[in-house]
């Protein structure tokens, strides 16, 4: 079974800043996808960030951008000139013939 | 705008009693899951749907929740009876296609139950 793995419950930034969340993930598959997913306080899941495992270049939405490292199973996340509203849990998931499998999260506060 | 619809978006029930958790997916979307969240166990898979067929219902208690989808616009999931240790934010989430498609998931705000 895939799992998931944030090393970061918590992490904070001034605003401003650029910030890099980590995410690991075991996976014996080859072609696979996976996401980012942000939590502010509502509890509503948006979709940040989204990555083919099989396309080399690293996914990019504005201020949001991924390295993937396959090799090494890692995926994190970088968001840059951080803001208030940026605030929130951020969940790493992977997804493979089966639902999304999430990692535990990492809560993120941006400080003004 | 097209969002994943749940209701209610709050609950607080008492111990015992019947709770059921509504969801309309995206429409043309034939794929629907069931997730909770709770602080102690994060985000966990409840059961799915693929064109209104239950293919993994594995991660639900069975002995007091069944989901079930009775057409292609309305999933539900129904707690029979409710216990304190059902409280949690349950989301249900709808995708089109096949997962190894790679489509996204798309998610409701969630459903807070409270059971007293």
């Amino acid at each position: 079974a895939q799992t998931v793995t944030q090393s970061q419950p918590e992490m904070s930034v001034q605003e401003a800043e650029t910030v890099t969340l980590s995410c690991t993930y075991d996976t014996s598959e080859n072609n696979y996808y996976l996401f980012w997913y942000k939590q502010p306080p509502s509890r509503q899941m948006i979709l940040v960030i989204r990555q083919e495992a099989y396309k080399q270049q690293n996914a990019t939405e504005n201020r949001f951008s991924v390295n993937f490292q396959k090799a090494a199973k890692s995926f994190s996340l970088k968001i840059s000139d951080s803001q208030l509203g940026d605030t929130a849990m951020y969940f790493c998931a992977f997804m493979k013939l089966s639902p999304l499998v999430f990692g535990k999260g990492t809560r993120l506060s941006v400080i003004a | 705008d097209a969002r994943v619809t749940q209701t209610p978006r709050h609950k607080v029930t008492e111990m015992g009693q019947e709770v059921t958790m509504r969801c309309q997916p995206i429409l043309g979307h034939n794929t629907v899951f069931w997730y909770r969240q709770t602080m102690m166990q994060g985000l966990e898979l409840l059961a799915y749907f693929r064109n209104r067929a239950p293919l993994d219902d594995s991660g639900m208690p069975k002995d007091r929740f069944s989901a079930e989808m009775p057409d292609a616009t309305l999933a539900t999931l129904k707690i029979q009876p409710s216990e304190p240790r059902d409280s949690a934010v349950y989301f249900c989430a709808s995708g089109l296609g096949l997962l190894n498609s790679g489509n996204t998931i798309y998610f409701g705000e969630g459903s807070w139950l409270t059971v007293v």
